[in-house]
């Protein structure tokens, strides 16, 4: 596709339920990053994948936090025991290796309800 | 450890003035750094980084190694420079890596 994509783009869960945010980046590139961004707050890194790297997982708040990705492709975020505290956008980014810097796409994000 | 400090969670001004939005940082080797964008209802996209040198939408910002700053400047804000701003910085050039972003700052202009 043309740019990075994610599914779904709204998701209203109940309190203890399980959760899954797809990340479709795009095409060809090799780097793949979750942020969280929680309402009146600035953009939390969560994990970065780089080719077949470990991912640098860092930035995950918990163990309940986990993700996914197969290859250079499509991306799984997973959210164990949903907490209200997860409501969050969480948006997913790729960038290519440039010799430039490091230009990321963002999707438009995944907005979680937890209730 | 990297760090990206904006001190600002909004900057309000008048149409014509001049903006300034700070972001200094903390990296022990060369950093690279970036301004990000948010329009209201849009994605967030890259506005520009330090080694291109280069002025988008009539915004600069030049990299001080000393004070460890990235500051955003336009001279004559419009209206339609009203977004969310981030800072970012990334740690090795030449090379992907993740980027950290700083906090943001929401910058309202105002008629």
């Amino acid at each position: 596709g043309a740019g990075v994509s994610q599914s779904p783009s709204n998701k209203v869960t109940e309190k203890g339920k399980d959760v899954e945010l797809r990340c479709d980046p795009i095409s060809g590139h090799t780097a793949l990053y979750w942020y969280r961004q929680r309402l009146g707050q600035g953009l939390e890194f969560l994990i970065y994948f780089q080719g077949n790297s470990a991912p640098d997982k860092s930035g995950l708040p918990s163990d309940r936090f986990s993700a996914e990705r197969t290859g250079e492709s499509v991306s799984t975020l997973t959210i164990q025991r949903t907490q209200q505290e997860d409501s969050a956008v969480y948006l997913c980014a790729s960038s290519s290796r440039t010799g430039n810097g490091n230009t990321i796409y963002f999707g438009e994000g995944s907005w979680l309800t937890v209730v | 450890a990297q760090r990206v400090t904006q001190p600002e969670k909004l900057l309000s001004v008048f149409k014509g003035a001049p903006v300034e939005l700070k972001c200094n940082y903390s990296y022990s080797g060369s950093p690279e750094l970036f301004w990000y964008v948010q329009y209201s209802r849009q994605r967030l996209q890259l506005l520009l980084r330090h080694i291109s040198r280069e002025s988008i939408k009539g915004f600069t910002a030049d990299l001080n190694k000393g004070e460890t700053s990235f500051h955003l400047k336009k001279p004559f804000a419009q209206e339609e420079d009203s977004a969310m701003y981030y800072c970012a910085l990334s740690g090795r050039r030449g090379a992907t890596n993740k980027l950290i972003f700083g906090t943001g700052t929401l910058l309202a202009v105002q008629p």
